[in-house]
């Protein structure tokens, strides 16, 4: 079956740096989405890898390794508003995203 | 980048009553639209996969009958709950792409459906 899988929560410092994990076991591989998800929000989307390595965008680095099907988040410079769940999703073969349960990310002053 | 809308943002209904929740592309043409459920704390649950003049494609355990899906237009999609019950109180949410295979999908806002 397609699975994915990532912590269910974390705490972490304004200021810090965190890093969410994701592994996941899909039918095929489309490439890795991270989203942003506030309570009561619909996701927004953060990261796309589809090769190997790292991205970097701003305070926001995501990193696919497909060979050991991983891949984390790293937030820099945490700020309270990055208090909130983050998505890891897979597009399989077929072009439908799985989805992970998220991370819900809190920040502590 | 792309925008699509989804109305109402809450709603509350009887039971035994329906609800219409339509999502709209308001700058591309979607081909794909896809519409999730999330109950709280857990993650989006795919309920069906709509393309523009065809019938959706709904999953596995989903009732085709109770969430009519119409995908009329390339900008339009609707979700009807019909005869809402309780426990069809959740957040639902629309995405589209431009293609089935386009990578990048943008989702509405969400619908906070609670069914008294």
């Amino acid at each position: 079956g397609q699975n994915i899988d990532q912590p269910t929560e974390m705490t972490a410092t304004e200021g810090a740096i965190v890093q969410i994990n994701c592994t996941y076991q899909t039918s095929g591989f489309n490439g890795l989405f991270w989203y942003q998800q506030h309570a009561g929000e619909a996701p927004t989307f953060l990261s796309y890898n589809v090769l190997d390595g790292l991205e970097e965008k701003g305070r926001f680095s995501s990193f696919l390794s497909r060979s050991k099907g991983y891949s984390y988040l790293l937030l820099k410079e945490l700020q309270m508003k990055d208090s909130a769940s983050y998505l890891c999703a897979v597009m399989d073969s077929n072009y439908q995203l799985i989805w992970g349960a998220g991370t819900k990310l809190i920040i502590k002053p | 980048g792309a925008v699509v809308s989804q109305h109402p943002s809450w709603v509350i209904c009887k039971s035994g009553t329906s609800v219409k929740i339509e999502c709209r592309s308001l700058d591309f043409q979607a081909t794909t639209m896809f519409w999730y459920r999330q109950f709280p704390k857990q993650s989006l649950m795919l309920m069906a996969t709509s393309n523009e003049g065809s019938k959706a494609t709904y999953e596995q355990g989903v009732e085709k009958d109770k969430f009519l899906i119409n995908h009329a237009s390339l900008t339009l999609s609707t979700l009807t709950v019909t005869s809402a019950h309780p426990e069809d109180s959740s957040f639902y949410i629309c995405s589209a792409r431009v293609g089935a295979s386009d990578t990048e999908a943008f989702f509405g806002q969400g619908t906070r459906l609670t069914v008294v």
